[in-house]
């Protein structure tokens, strides 16, 4: 069973900086692209990033880019999520998510993990 | 950036009728693989989004055949057929063509 469990999330002030990780299971981790996608409080959905297999390339939307990091570790089976300069429109639920094996779509979502920034 | 858009339901729908929501895309969606990258999500209440549909038309892994795709490059429409209590939730369009990803706003179903 394809399992994803983030952790990492909490309480932090602007301009600091989380790490959030993701483990996963139940599949062969390096062989997917994966993914963080993000949901604001009563808002939708918003992706924050994917890496390749491999960690070699990585890809984000402008409202981030620079100031987030995704990594990942495939002999541990773990994606990561660096987050620096953070601003209070980070706020948000962050899911771990897998790219279908054609990389076309989201396949497999953790549940989630809550980031509020706030002074 | 592609922006999606999302219609609205005309909520709530009675149990047991179809319900169709629609997306649309601001760039063709048509792959030169002849594929089209449209994906459908669900997010029931207090749950993470589920795959439904990928490639405008493929119902994902034990997904009912209640649920169904089409479109063209710009223009998509997901079909619930006999509504049930369990399809209540936010259905999301997402395009997986280009990066940055993007998804529509949403589309919340909700029960008569």
């Amino acid at each position: 069973e394809v399992q994803l469990v983030e952790s990492g999330g909490g309480l932090v002030q602007p301009g600091r900086s989380l790490k959030l990780s993701c483990a996963a299971s139940g599949f062969t981790f390096s062989n997917y692209y994966m993914a963080w996608v993000r949901q604001a409080p009563k808002k939708g959905l918003e992706w924050v990033a994917t890496i390749s297999t491999s960690g070699s390339r990585t890809y984000y939307p402008d409202s981030v880019k620079g100031r987030f990091t995704i990594s990942r570790d495939n002999a541990k089976s773990s994606l990561y999520l660096q987050m620096n300069s953070l601003k209070s429109e980070d706020t948000a639920t962050y899911y771990c998510a897998r790219a279908g094996i054609y990389s076309s779509h989201f396949d497999y979502w953790g549940q989630g993990v809550m980031v509020t920034v706030s002074s | 950036d592609i922006v999606m858009t999302q219609g609205a339901l005309p909520n709530p729908v009675p149990s047991g009728e179809s319900a169709s929501i629609t997306c649309q895309s601001s760039k063709s969606l048509l792959h030169s693989n002849g594929k089209t990258y449209l994906n459908w999500y669900l997010q029931r209440p207090g749950q993470s989004p589920q795959l439904l549909i990928y490639w405008m038309s493929t119902r994902a892994s034990g997904v009912s055949d209640r649920f169904s795709g089409s479109g063209s490059g710009t223009d998509f429409t997901l079909k619930i057929s006999s509504v049930e209590a369990e399809d209540v939730g936010v259905y999301y369009c997402q395009q997986f063509l280009e990066y940055p990803r993007t998804f529509g706003g949403g589309t919340k179903l909700e029960l008569k």
